[in-house]
Order: C-alpha cells, then structure tokens, then sequence
C-alpha cells in the first residue's frame, strides 16, 4: 500500500532562515507526489507536485521541493521563510490510478521573526 | 472564480442525533472528494465521485454514513446516528479529471463536534 511519512510533527525556523520540511514515501511503481498547506481555519491549498521529470519541482510562494527516489524522499524547501509561511503542511501520495490522495500527518511549520 | 464551498461551517450536536453537510464544488470540476481530518492528523479519504457515480467509497462507514452527487454538482454527506468519534472536519474537494495527478481544490471544511 502507498504511503508518506513526515517524520516531523514542528519545524520551528527564523524568519529570513531556510526551511525544510521532511516526507518520505512508500509506493510500488512511480510516485505521484504532492504538498498542500493549510492556513488555519482554512482549507488545504495546492503548493506542488512531482510528477516526471526534473527532480527539483518549483511551486507556488518560492517553495520547492526535490525528489529523491534513492532515498524516497521528497522534502519540501523554500530559501527564505517568512512569518506568513507558518502553517500546516501535507505531503501526500496518489494511490495508484486511483485518483485518490493518501497524506501525512502533517509537519506544523513555525517561523519567528 | 468561487472555489469550493461547504456548509455549514461548524456544527454542534449530541450524539446519536443526525447531521448533513453540503458541498458545492467548483464549476466545471467533475470529480468530488469527501475526506474526514481529526486532529492532528492528515485528511482520509471518505468517498470519491466522478460526475454522479461514486468510483471509490471503500472508505465510507456505510452503517452510519451515506453520500449523494444526484446531478454530478452539489454532493451531501450526511451521518446518521453521530457518535462522539465523530468529531472532525469534513473536508470536500473538486479536481478536473479523474485521474488526481493534477490539482485538487479544498473548501473551507465543515467543523463538527458531537457531545
């Protein structure tokens, strides 16, 4: 069965710092893999997905994040965080040709100024 | 453009009463989700419509809860009865295609708290 795994649950970084959030996955076959955020009292919003390709994947608010099928990792980075950039963050899997989604748990991300 | 929207958006009720929620998805968007989030976790898939059929309810505790997308638009999920375990967020989403490696649009979520 797919899976992710976001070994984190808080990642606590200073404002201007970079970030990483972690996610490793567990699929048989090519992975489909995603991040979404989740501002509170918000619903969960598209940053990214890999698909094929290029292994370094650019999304939407200077985040990026890198495929890595060694080590079947994708972890979530972004250069400089900023303070608005703390929120939920959902690495996620597609199940098969399912078209279903399967996420983590999430990794809380907190940026200090 | 709207985006998804669900209603209500928080909901209070004792247990063993029902309760329903609704969810418009975003025009043009033929697949429609249900997943459930309890805190601190991430979403679970409940049910997955393509259009009015629904492709993939394995998920659905159907002893309880039921589903309907009449005219592949607005769906309801509804409980009946609720338990306590029940407390979570509902979350509806709407993507394009039938295949999810695209982009899926989540709304707000629907709050709910059985006592």
């Amino acid at each position: 069965a797919q899976s992710v795994a976001q070994p984190e649950d808080q990642v606590n970084v200073a404002e201007g710092n970079p970030l990483t959030v972690k996610c490793t996955y567990s699929v048989s076959g090519n992975p489909y893999l995603f991040w979404y955020v989740q501002y509170p009292n918000r619903g969960l919003q598209f940053l990214l997905k890999y698909i094929t390709g290029d292994n370094l994947v650019k999304g939407s608010y200077g985040f990026e994040a890198e495929f890595n099928k060694s080590q079947t990792s994708f972890h979530l980075k972004k250069p400089s965080a900023l303070v608005s950039d703390s929120a939920l963050y959902f690495c996620a899997v597609e199940e098969g040709s399912q078209g279903n989604l399967i996420f983590g748990k999430g990794t809380k991300l907190s940026v200090k100024p | 453009e709207a985006g998804v929207v669900q209603s209500p958006r928080y909901k209070i009720i004792e247990k063993k009463q029902p309760v329903a929620f609704w969810c418009n998805p975003i025009s043009g968007h033929n697949t429609l989700y249900w997943y459930l989030q309890n805190l601190g976790q991430g979403p679970e898939l409940l049910i997955r419509y393509e259009n009015e059929e629904a492709v993939d309810d394995s998920q659905l505790p159907k002893d309880r809860f039921s589903a309907e997308r009449l005219k592949g638009v607005d769906s309801t999920l509804k409980i009946q009865p609720a338990e306590l375990g029940d407390s979570a967020v509902y979350l509806c989403a709407s993507s394009t295609g039938t295949s999810v490696s695209g982009e899926l649009f989540f709304g707000e979520g629907s709050r709910l708290t059985v006592l």
